[in-house]
């Protein structure tokens, strides 16, 4: 089993929509959790940290489920700057340790 | 926000060549560097830990004699694909944190094509 799994993708979705991405971690002791978002051939770019308790960012939700080790990404109204590739990731050890990545799912917005 | 820079962006070299890709964190110093691998429509991959002043530690399947880490400051590491083979071409992205929270910050990456 794969240690971060994400929905494979492609959403391809209308502008002003609103998107939901889910994400399953395999090991229960990870210490912090991330959406990360990537261009094409670019760095990943941190887009928000995931809590228990859930967070918002704008248009943005992120929620953790420690429970079921489930990651979810909600985009509401979406934008045509949205399209991109959308990376869940785990830090299993904590601190300033390595990453782990999810396959990431592409979003496409359309006009 | 932290900031790590890469160089070079892209390299395109013939097959037995090597090519170092440096990476240098810039307004904080970082005693542990990552040094990761995406191939084409993959997740990005960890390849390396660069520790400052030690040996790195590679994970399994990547050959510590053919991407050769070199960290000899705490705000340089660099990462030295040796006898580059058309199988390597792949973009590599290097990471540094720090700041103890689980969040990492990353070059821009080096698009690698050997021919």
């Amino acid at each position: 089993r794969k240690e971060v799994e994400q929905d494979p993708g492609p959403f391809n979705v209308p502008e002003g929509a609103t998107v939901a991405f889910n994400c399953t971690y395999s090991n229960s002791a990870s210490q912090s959790f991330f959406w990360y978002r990537q261009d094409c051939r670019k760095e990943p770019k941190l887009l928000m940290s995931v809590y228990s308790s859930g967070n918002e960012d704008g248009r943005f939700t992120a929620q953790l489920n420690r429970a079921s080790q489930y990651i979810s990404l909600l985009i509401r109204d979406s934008k045509l700057s949205d399209s991109a590739t959308y990376l869940c990731v785990v830090n299993i050890k904590g601190g300033n340790t390595p990453l782990v990545f999810g396959k990431g799912t592409r979003l496409s917005v359309i006009a | 926000g932290a900031v790590v820079s890469q160089h070079p962006s892209w390299v395109i070299c013939k097959s037995g060549t090597s090519v170092k890709i440096e990476c240098r964190s810039l307004d904080f110093q970082a005693t542990t560097m990552f040094w990761y691998r995406q191939f084409p429509k993959q997740s990005l991959m960890l390849m390396a830990t660069s520790n400052e002043g030690s040996k790195a530690t590679y994970e399994q399947g990547v050959e510590k004699d053919k991407f050769l880490i070199n960290h000899a400051s705490l705000t340089l590491s660099t990462l030295t694909v040796t006898s580059a083979h058309p199988e390597d071409s792949s973009f590599y992205i290097c990471s540094a944190g720090g700041q103890g929270d689980g969040k990492l910050f990353f070059g821009s990456g080096t698009q690698l094509s050997v021919l």
